[in-house]
C-alpha cells in the first residue's frame, strides 16, 4: 500500500513569491492535515480537510491556504512568501477526521531567500 | 490553552542502557495522547495512542504509559536503530479537536 506522497520534496523561492505544495493521501484515507515544522516551533497545525471541506484551521495568517479535491488529494498554497516561511511542510492522512493517528509524508522542504 | 512539554530535549545513551522520555501536558479533557518517531529527513511515524490514565502500550523495546498529567516512553535495552526524535502529541476535548505536538526528544543510542 503506497504511503502519503508529497511533491515537490525540495524547493527554493524568493521573498514575495508564492508556492503550491501537493499531497496524495494513502488510498482510502479521506482526511488530510497539513503541518509546518521548524526547529524553533516544532510541528504546528495548519489545517485539516475532509471530503473537500476545511474542518479545522490553525493560527496562521491568511497567506496560508489549502484545498482538497474529490479524489482526496490536497494542495496548500503560501502567497507573498516571507523568510520565516522556510520550513518543512508535512502532510498527513487519516481514515477519519479529528484523529491523532496520522500517517505522514516525507514533507516538502521550502527555503525562502 | 493546551500545552505539551517534552523532556529532555536530547538524550544520549549507550546501547543497552534503558531510560524514559517524558511528556507533560495541559489539556481540557484529554481525548488522546499520541507518540510518534521521526527519523532525519522523514515524516513522523505513528507509534501509540493512549486514552486514559493507567493505560499502557508496548511495541518491541518501547512502552508508553499515561497518567493524568504526563506520559512516559520507556525504552528498554535500546539499540542504535532506536536513535530518532520522539514526538508526543495530545488532543483535547475543548471543542476544536486540534492535535498539539511537543517539540520532541532527540534520542541518540551509541553502539
Amino acid at each position: 500500500k503506497a504511503g502519503v506522497t508529497q511533491t515537490p520534496r525540495y524547493l527554493i523561492k524568493t521573498r514575495g513569491q508564492q508556492v503550491t505544495l501537493s499531497c496524495s493521501p494513502i488510498s482510502g484515507h479521506r482526511s488530510v492535515s497539513w503541518y509546518q515544522q521548524t526547529p524553533g516551533q516544532g510541528l504546528q497545525f495548519l489545517f485539516e480537510y475532509f471530503s473537500e471541506t476545511q474542518r479545522n484551521k490553525g493560527n496562521f495568517p491568511g497567506r496560508f491556504s489549502g484545498r482538497q479535491f474529490s479524489n482526496s488529494r490536497s494542495e496548500m498554497n503560501v502567497s507573498t512568501l516571507e523568510l520565516g516561511d522556510s520550513a518543512l511542510y508535512l502532510c498527513a492522512s487519516s481514515t477519519t477526521v479529528n484523529t491523532g493517528e496520522l500517517f505522514f509524508g516525507e514533507g516538502s522542504r521550502l527555503t525562502v531567500l | 490553552e493546551d500545552q505539551v512539554t517534552q523532556s529532555p530535549e536530547a538524550l544520549r545513551l549507550q546501547e543497552g542502557e534503558s531510560s524514559s522520555l517524558n511528556c507533560s501536558y495541559t489539556v481540557s479533557g484529554l481525548r488522546g495522547l499520541f507518540w510518534y518517531r521521526q527519523d532525519p529527513g522523514k515524516g513522523p511515524e505513528f507509534l501509540f495512542t493512549l486514552y486514559s490514565a493507567g493505560e499502557e502500550k508496548e511495541k518491541e523495546r518501547l512502552k508508553a504509559t499515561l497518567t493524568k498529567k504526563e506520559s512516559f516512553l520507556h525504552i528498554t535495552a535500546p539499540k542504535p536503530e532506536d536513535s530518532a526524535t520522539y514526538l508526543c502529541a495530545v488532543q483535547g476535548g475543548g471543542g476544536d479537536d486540534k492535535i498539539i505536538f511537543g517539540k520532541g526528544t532527540r534520542l541518540h543510542i551509541l553502539p
